[in-house]
């Protein structure tokens, strides 16, 4: 079994347009996140989620809203797309919150989402 | 807030050739550090991790790491690598969020 798995795996769209990338984990992991990955390579945390709380929101532009139903999904909703959203964006899951001093724990990480706006 | 500095954008090696991939970090707090590894097209996979203890850590695919308070690194080894170590490699630095480098190209030529 997949621990973290994202849907889709690949997601062309054209610009304007609205979509969405799920997530789930079957860790039992409190704290979900999301990252974005631009064409360097460059990992950046868009946000975090602990037992359906966010917890962390990077300067990530408004168009980006995610959605945790219940701890064990997060799922990422972006509006509007535009060319510079294209990129790979990655879920996480971790054990314990890393917020309040738990940082001592790894993140597994999902196969990614490549979202390429046209 | 932590930061990690990756040294090396791109590190090409020849096979069964020893391989060091740096790695700095910056933080007031005590961290946690990480090496993940990413093949191409896929997630990221745990390398190895430093809680505490022995400076000296132990990781998969015969990868090791030693932190150094001092010099604030914590910089990834191997020995001898393998043609399938290509790939792209990620210190990251954990205390408040989990902060990573900007990635070391590993490519090891035949």
């Amino acid at each position: 079994d997949t621990a973290v798995s994202q849907t889709p795996k690949y997601l062309v769209t054209q610009m304007g347009n609205d979509k969405s990338i799920k997530c789930e984990q079957n860790l039992g992991h409190d704290t979900m996140y999301w990252y974005k990955q631009d064409s360097k390579k460059f990992l950046k945390i868009m946000f975090s989620y602990n037992n359906k709380e966010l917890i962390i929101n990077e300067t990530v532009p408004n168009r980006f809203s995610p959605k945790s139903p219940d701890k064990a999904h997060l799922n990422l909703h972006i509006n509007s797309l535009e060319l510079g959203d294209s990129a790979v964006y990655f879920c996480a899951s971790s054990q314990f919150s890393i917020k309040g001093g738990y940082g001592n724990t790894e993140a597994f990480f999902g196969q990614g989402t490549r979202l390429t706006v046209v | 807030a932590q930061s990690v500095t990756q040294l090396d954008s791109q590190v090409p090696v020849f096979e069964e050739a020893p391989v060091e991939l740096r790695c700095n970090y910056s933080s007031s707090v005590s961290v946690y550090l990480f090496w993940y590894v990413q093949y191409p097209n896929q997630g990221l996979q745990l390398l190895l991790k430093y809680l505490s203890g022995s400076t000296l850590v132990k990781g998969i695919n015969g990868f090791e790491a030693e932190f150094n308070k001092s010099q604030t690194s914590f910089h990834l080894r191997k020995p001898s690598v393998h043609i399938s170590d290509t790939a792209e490699y990620f210190c990251a630095v954990s205390r408040d969020d989990m902060r990573f480098g900007a990635g070391t190209r590993l490519t090891v030529k035949p």
